[in-house]
């Protein structure tokens, strides 16, 4: 099992330019969520699914936009980058039963220039 | 609201000295708590949790977390470093709520933990 695997690994944009992160599961999970990770600040949820079209904004989801269209991937999308998104983006997976942890991928490093 | 604290932005001890990473949270009911270790360049791995009953949780690599509840803390140990513990340490909390919110994790700012030799 290749677990949680994340598309691209690194991205460099410049301001107003528009991209896709990608994020595949072979675990059968049903949840998945997006992180973004700061210095200084931990990681901050910006959107998850509990579903296969099903999404919920998390505590940042400006500037984001998700799509679960298919249960093993998970999509996030910047319309339009601005430098405030530079960051460092995890996606991770979670089972359907109990108080079960969160699967991480490697994560997608952004700079937005 | 659920928040986690992380007290300390650094740790640091010498190899083969006990070592504690803290954490306190805050949380409306019983809690669900979990520790998680990332190395640079890669994403976070899990190290343990607390779910119910036993107060001394034992995980991987060594580790283990004490749940105390009347100090809202959930501080992770490790009776012996090596410098290979050297990492950035997260603590996350989620409530039992069912519903959409279900899985919900939230974590601390992170602690850098350094084992010099």
């Amino acid at each position: 099992n290749a677990g949680v695997t994340q598309t691209p690994k690194f991205r460099v944009l410049k301001t107003g330019q528009s991209m896709t992160l990608l994020c595949a599961q072979d675990m059968n999970h049903e949840y998945m969520y997006w992180y973004r990770q700061d210095p200084g600040m931990g990681l901050r949820l910006i959107h998850y699914s509990v579903g296969e079209g099903t999404t919920a904004k998390g505590e940042v989801p400006d500037g984001y936009n998700v799509s679960r269209l298919k249960k093993q991937n998970f999509l996030l999308g910047l319309e339009s980058a601005a430098p405030s998104q530079t960051s460092v983006y995890f996606c991770a997976s979670k089972g359907l039963a109990g108080p079960t942890e969160q699967f991480f991928g490697p994560g997608t490093r952004l700079t937005v220039l | 609201a659920q928040s986690v604290a992380q007290p300390e932005d650094q740790v640091n001890v010498a190899e083969g000295n006990p070592l504690t990473v803290k954490c306190t949270y805050s949380v409306s009911g019983n809690p669900y708590l979990f520790w998680y270790v990332q190395y640079p360049n890669r994403g976070l791995q899990f190290l343990l949790k607390y779910i119910t009953g036993d107060n001394l949780v034992k995980g991987s690599y060594g580790f283990e977390a004490e749940f105390n509840k009347s100090q809202t803390s959930f501080h992770l140990k490790k009776p012996s470093a090596l410098v290979s513990d050297s990492a950035l340490y997260f603590c996350a909390v989620r409530d039992r709520g069912r519903g959409s919110t279900l899985g919900r994790l939230y974590f601390g700012r992170g602690t850098q933990l350094t084992v010099w030799p």
